[in-house]
Order: C-alpha cells, then structure tokens, then sequence
C-alpha cells in the first residue's frame, strides 16, 4: 500500500532560522507528492507539488524536492517567520487514488 | 469565489447517536472527497462523491455513510457514534481528474466531539 513518514513534531525555531521537515514514501506505482498546510482552525492548504521524479516544487520560499532514489519529499525554508507556525503535511497520490497523508509536523516559529 | 463550506463547525454528540456533517463544494467542483483526522494525526481518506455515487471507500465501517446530491453538495453521516469517532471531519472538492496534480480544495472541517 503507500504510506507517508514525517518526521515527529513539534519543530521549534527562531525567526530567520533554517527549516527541513523530512518525508520519506512509499508506494505502488509512480506517486505524485505533496506539502499541504494546516494554519489553526482552518483546513487544508496546497503549499506546494511535484509530479516526477527530479521536480522541485516550491511557493512562499517553501521548496521540496521530489528524490525518486531516496523515497523522498523534504520540505526547506530558507528564513522562517512567525507566520509559517502551522501544522505541515506531506502527502502523496497515485494515479487516480485518494490523498494519502503523512501524520504532520508542527513548526512553532519564535520571534 | 466560495470555497468549501462545512456545517456545523463543532458538534457534541452521545456514544450510541446519529450524526450528520454537510458539506457544499467549491464552485465548479462535482467531486467531493470526505477524511476524518484524529488529533495529532493526518487526514484520513472515508469516501469519494462523484456523480451521486460513492466511487473510492477507505478503509471504515458501515457506520459511516454518505451521499451526494444534484447540486453536487455531499453529506457524511455515521451511526452508532464511538467515543473514537471524535476527530475533524475534512470535506474536499476537486475535479475528477485534477486530483492527482493536487487539485482538491479542503473546508475547515467540522469538530465533532463523542461523549
């Protein structure tokens, strides 16, 4: 079946430090990855995609890099700020299935 | 532009009652996709709507259910309610075909709570 690892939260920074949240996948058939969002009380956000092996996905200084050899999908910013606190998911699909999500990693951004 | 509306956004409910979430897709969307999330987990997939027809079932019980109506809003109903169908009930809208690029645009979900 597929299945989605993150690494376990929460992730605490300083503002204008340096972000990674692994992802690492499995999966039947050639996935489709990507980074979802979750700011408090809201739903889901697409933050970013990759479709094959090699993309980069990338929105609001958010980058991701799809690594077919490694299984893998983490998530980097360069500077985080207050504003990126939320709940991050990764999440894959193949083909014409459903969304399947990794469990979340809380990032808690300090001034 | 509306994007997916929930209602209610929090319910209390007893073990052993009946539920029922609502959900109205984004405009344009005929496809809606029904996930519970448990706290401190990811969204779990409970069924997909397409044309009035449930089209993708993951893996829960018969207590849950669900239903799409002409104007394509959806509604998720379970019986029988277990304290551990308290979680956040996600409804998400999409295209047929534009969910394996990431097309699917998520409500802010209804909080239900089994006592």
């Amino acid at each position: 079946g597929n299945s989605v690892t993150q690494m376990e939260g929460p992730v605490t920074l300083s503002e204008e430090a340096f972000l990674t949240i692994n992802c690492t996948y499995t999966a039947t058939g050639y996935p489709s990855l990507f980074w979802y969002v979750q700011y408090p009380g809201e739903g889901l956000q697409l933050l970013l995609k990759a479709t094959k092996a090699d993309d980069k996905g990338s929105n609001k200084g958010f980058e991701a890099t799809y690594r077919k050899e490694t299984t893998s999908f983490h998530l980097e910013k360069g500077s985080v700020q207050v504003s990126d606190s939320a709940v991050y998911f990764c999440a894959l699909i193949v083909g014409y299935s459903t969304l399947t999500f990794g469990k979340g990693t809380m990032l808690l951004v300090s001034p | 532009d509306a994007g997916v509306t929930q209602s209610p956004t929090h319910l209390i409910k007893t073990r052993g009652q009946q539920v029922t979430l609502r959900c109205s897709p984004k405009s344009g969307h005929d496809t809606v996709s029904w996930y519970q999330q448990a706290l401190g987990q990811g969204p779990q997939f409970i069924f997909q709507y397409y044309e009035e027809e449930e089209r993708q079932r993951g893996n829960f019980p018969d207590r849950f259910s669900g239903h799409q109506f002409p104007n394509y809003s959806s509604e998720l109903n379970v019986n029988a309610l277990l304290l551990g169908d308290s979680a956040l009930y996600l409804c998400a809208s999409s295209f047929p075909e534009a969910g394996q690029w990431g097309g699917y645009t998520f409500g802010s979900g209804t909080r239900l709570t089994v006592v």
